[in-house]
């Protein structure tokens, strides 16, 4: 059974930095586009960022933009969201989402996948 | 970036009944569309790709159709364990969107 587990939420203040991971098992990781999801308390869906299988494609959602790094260490098989100048409109559960076709590439697609999520929280 | 409409927001209906939430794309999107289901405390879990291509493991009371702009997710028969909120996403760009959602409640 493909599984991914998120881990690494906490509290941060405003300002502050935190490192989300996601351990994939159970499925050849180095070969699927991997995502960021997140979901502030009871609001919707918001796509965060994308990272081909390669890292060759990276994408962020313009909210996180220049303060979110995605990455993968494919030898691990792990995904990871560094979190930088976070906000208050930055506490969410933060999902990791795999899409569901392999490949190095730009294509884009829905996410067949989903770990449990992660909660983060921004507040002094 | 592609803005996704759903409606309606609430849906208050009984078991047994047939069920349509739409959604609505701000620009042409071919069927480049998912639907999700998610229950409280829950990851959202996938129903519906492409528009209407039903995930393994679902029930085939669910189905999907449209393209374009418009789709719709039809519950032909509401059973106790589909009341939740479900989402429309497009993927039809790397920025994918979701709609705002619906809840599905018991009347």
């Amino acid at each position: 059974e493909v599984q991914v587990v998120e881990s690494g939420g906490g509290l941060v203040k405003p300002g502050g930095s935190l490192r989300l991971s996601c351990a994939a098992s159970e499925f050849t990781f180095s070969t699927y586009s991997m995502n960021w999801v997140r979901q502030a308390p009871g609001k919707g869906l918001e796509w965060v960022s994308s990272i081909s299988s390669g890292s060759s494609y990276i994408y962020y959602a313009d909210s996180v933009k220049g303060r979110f790094t995605i990455s993968r260490d494919n030898a691990k098989n792990s995904l990871y969201l560094q979190m930088n100048s976070l906000r208050a409109e930055d506490t969410a559960v933060y999902y990791c989402a795999r899409e569901p076709y392999g490949g190095d590439s730009s294509s884009p697609y829905y996410f067949d996948y989903w770990g449990q999520g992660t909660l983060v929280t921004v507040s002094s | 970036d592609i803005q996704m409409t759903q409606s309606p927001s609430t849906l208050s209906a009984s078991v047994g009944d047939r069920v349509t939430i739409t959604c609505r794309a701000s620009q042409s999107m071919s069927s480049w569309l998912a639907w999700y289901q998610q229950k409280p405390g829950k990851a959202p879990k996938l129903l519906i790709y492409k528009a209407s291509s039903l995930e393994s493991g679902v029930p085939s009371r669910f189905s999907g159709s449209g393209s374009g702009t418009e789709f719709t997710l039809t519950i032909s028969s509401l059973q106790p364990d589909d009341f939740a909120t479900y989402y429309c996403q497009q993927y039809n760009s790397y920025s994918r969107t979701f709609g705002q959602g619906t809840k599905v409640e018991i009347k």
